[in-house]
């Protein structure tokens, strides 16, 4: 059984440029959840999607924007970069149930580079 | 919104009990949520807590105070392997989920 996935492990952009981040949920995961994680901090809740529509927003900026496919795969846009985008981005898989335990299981991330 | 306060770095020895703490401040409180992340690696689940009281999970375990806004992740034993950062993490009452995490303590096990 595949856990989360997320692709590119690694990038390096330059600041102004765009960047596309992938991510494929746990399987039987509908729910997709996108964290910024800047060098010592905890993951900070970017945006949520399920059912292809963007639930919940965190405190971002609308440079971010991102998608969910029919097979529940995300992307995360980042547009317009700034040296402070530099961070580990993380994918977290869930089940929509709402309250509960309704664990959330993390991507290995991608780390993004803005010179 | 949540305020989630827990130490920045601790150490410990190898075979020695460790307590890191956390306390939080909302306005509805909905669940409370340990992760461990190694460097450069996704967080990983390791308890949550909605009901006072201790849970215990194998060498780990969680404790929560809601009246108090407290809770602390215990660990015993402690493994080399153990070296990591423990995240604290707080859902809010009020239809959203999402819960919110603090910035971690990062533990160092040494021999």
């Amino acid at each position: 059984d595949a856990g989360v996935t997320q692709s590119p492990t690694h990038l390096i952009k330059t600041r102004g440029q765009q960047v596309t981040l992938r991510c494929s949920p746990k399987s039987g995961h509908d729910t997709v959840s996108w964290y910024q994680q800047a060098l010592g901090q905890g993951p900070q809740f970017i945006f949520q999607y399920y059912e292809e529509e963007e639930r919940q927003r965190g405190n971002f900026p609308d440079r971010f924007s991102g998608h969910q496919f029919p097979n529940y795969s995300s992307e995360l846009n980042v547009n317009a970069l700034l040296l402070g985008d530099s961070a580990l981005y993380l994918c977290a898989s869930s089940l929509f149930v709402g309250t509960g335990l309704n664990e959330q299981f993390f991507g290995p991330g991608t780390r993004l580079t803005v010179l | 919104g949540q305020n989630i306060d827990q130490p920045t770095e601790m150490t410990a020895t190898e075979g020695a009990i460790v307590q890191i703490n956390c306390t939080y401040q909302t306005s509805g409180f909905n669940g409370l949520f340990w992760y461990q992340q190694h460097a450069g690696e996704a967080p990983t689940f390791l308890s949550y807590n909605v009901l006072d009281g201790l849970e215990e999970k194998g060498r780990f375990s969680s404790f929560l105070s809601r009246s108090k806004g407290y809770s602390y992740l215990l660990l015993k034993e402690l493994q080399m392997k153990d070296s990591a950062s423990y995240l604290c993490a707080v859902r809010e009452e009020g239809g959203s989920y999402i819960p919110t995490f603090g910035r971690g303590t990062s533990l160092i096990v040494h021999p």
